[in-house]
């Protein structure tokens, strides 16, 4: 069972590099991470999703190292508008079914 | 493009009332999602459908939680009859893939606060 484990809780402020690591000690094979954003009111939304070593777009970097048991989400120079809880997702078995845990409730503080 | 539709926004009853929770997915996406979502948890997964069968629905308390999406389009949630403790805010998410594709995108809708009185 791919279980993840996030910090509850972290504080930034505007400008800052913020970093968000998950662990994921059982990740299969063939499994892809995933985060999500949440904010308030609003469903999930897609950020990221690697397989290993970096991923980057145009909100984040994803870093997975080679044994894959954890990844860090990086988040460049945060804005108040970054506020929101975030997700890493990790497939639970082959069957690919996605598992939400309690996400990191992020506060960006001006 | 249009995204996933859900309503209504926002529902109050009391309990043993009944109530239902209508979606409406991308165009096209043939993975259909529902979830729950407790005030301070992540959503939990109550039934996901590729096209219009039943893929997965372990989580379901089929005693009283009821869901179907019989086109492979529009789906309909339905509790009958509703407890307290089904407070909770209900989304909908859908992918164009296969159910179980882990690298597939899921697409939510904004979800549907349910209180239960």
């Amino acid at each position: 069972l791919a279980k993840t484990t996030q910090p509850i809780s972290m504080d930034s402020y505007e400008g800052q590099e913020v970093n968000i690591t998950c662990s994921h000690n059982n990740i299969a094979t063939n499994d892809y991470i995933t985060w999500y954003q949440q904010f308030p009111s609003q469903g999930p939304r897609f950020i990221i999703q690697g397989y290993k070593t970096k991923v980057t777009n145009e909100v984040a970097s994803l870093f997975i190292p080679a044994d894959r048991k954890s990844s860090t989400l990086s988040l460049p120079r945060v804005s108040l508008s970054d506020t929101a809880v975030y997700y890493c997702l990790v497939p639970y078995n082959q069957g690919g079914k996605l598992i939400f845990g309690q996400g990191t409730e992020l506060s960006v503080k001006p | 493009e249009a995204g996933v539709a859900q309503s209504p926004r926002y529902k109050i009853i009391e309990k043993r009332q009944s109530v239902a929770f209508w979606c409406n997915p991308i165009s096209g996406h043939a993975t259909l999602y529902w979830y729950q979502q407790i005030l301070g948890q992540g959503p939990k997964l109550l039934i996901q459908f590729q096209n219009n069968g039943v893929v997965d629905d372990s989580q379901l308390p089929k005693d009283r939680f009821s869901a179907e999406r019989l086109k492979g389009v529009d789906s309909t949630l339905k509790i009958q009859p509703a407890k307290l403790e089904d407070s909770a805010v209900y989304l909908c998410a859908s992918t164009p893939g296969l159910a179980g594709t882990s690298t597939d995108t899921q697409y939510f809708g904004p979800g549907t606060r349910l209180t239960v009185l």
